[in-house]
């Protein structure tokens, strides 16, 4: 079975600063992908950034980078240049690539942006 | 359609009461997913649909819940007899493809309130 842990509820972090947001994943597969997505208040989950198991580079999004270390298990979402819109929750998933189809999520960490 | 539409986007219902919530995918998406959302938490899956294959209902917490697909498009959840632990908001998600890659889009939610 595949688990996602976010041990980080809250977040804090000053306009303009980076801020690295945690995630780290339990499975089995060999193959399978993991996904950063945003909530805002309004309650549309936004896709971020997407890195497969077998990527040897980082993925990066524009100010979205995915530090992705594969022997521990982590896939941790840096944000640069935090702006005041990037308050929201933010979900760590993963899905396998042969098994099950459905992405499996994590607790979320709230990120407040302050100015 | 250009995203993922769901509906009503608000629902009040009555202990007891059966709701039918909507979700009308993107055009040509294959794949589609729904999940139930509880305050404060990451989405949990219920079930999963290829065309009109329901092909994953593993997540549905109890026989009261039923989800078709019947044309491979526009998909209904529907929630018989409901208990004040269904009050949560509900998301739809579809993709192009089957592919463990494949991003997953969702839509805003409806948010199931059972008193």
């Amino acid at each position: 079975a595949q688990k996602i842990t976010q041990t980080q509820p809250g977040m804090f972090v000053q306009e303009k600063e980076a801020v690295t947001l945690d995630c780290t994943y339990d499975t089995s597969d060999q193959s399978y992908g993991l996904f950063w997505y945003k909530q805002p208040s309004s309650g549309e989950m936004i896709f971020l950034i997407y890195q497969g198991s077998y990527d040897e580079q980082n993925a990066t999004e524009g100010r979205y980078s995915l530090n992705f270390q594969k022997a521990r298990k982590s896939a941790n979402l840096v944000i640069s240049a935090s702006q005041l819109g990037d308050s929201a929750m933010y979900f760590c998933a993963m899905r396998d690539y042969t098994g099950r189809r459905a992405l499996t999520f994590g607790s979320g960490t709230r990120l407040q942006v302050q100015p | 359609g250009a995203g993922v539409s769901q509906s009503p986007r608000y629902k009040v219902a009555k202990r007891g009461q059966d709701v039918a919530l909507r979700c009308d995918p993107i055009s040509g998406h294959v794949s589609l997913f729904w999940y139930q959302q509880a305050l404060g938490q990451g989405p949990e899956f219920l079930t999963y649909f290829q065309n009109e294959a329901q092909l994953d209902k593993s997540g549905l917490p109890s026989d009261r819940f039923f989800a078709e697909r019947p044309e491979g498009s526009v998909s209904t959840l529907k929630i018989q007899r409901t208990q004040q632990e269904d009050s949560a908001v509900y998301l739809c998600a579809s993709a192009f493809t089957d592919s463990g890659a494949n991003v997953l889009t969702f839509g805003a939610g409806s948010r199931l309130t059972v008193l």
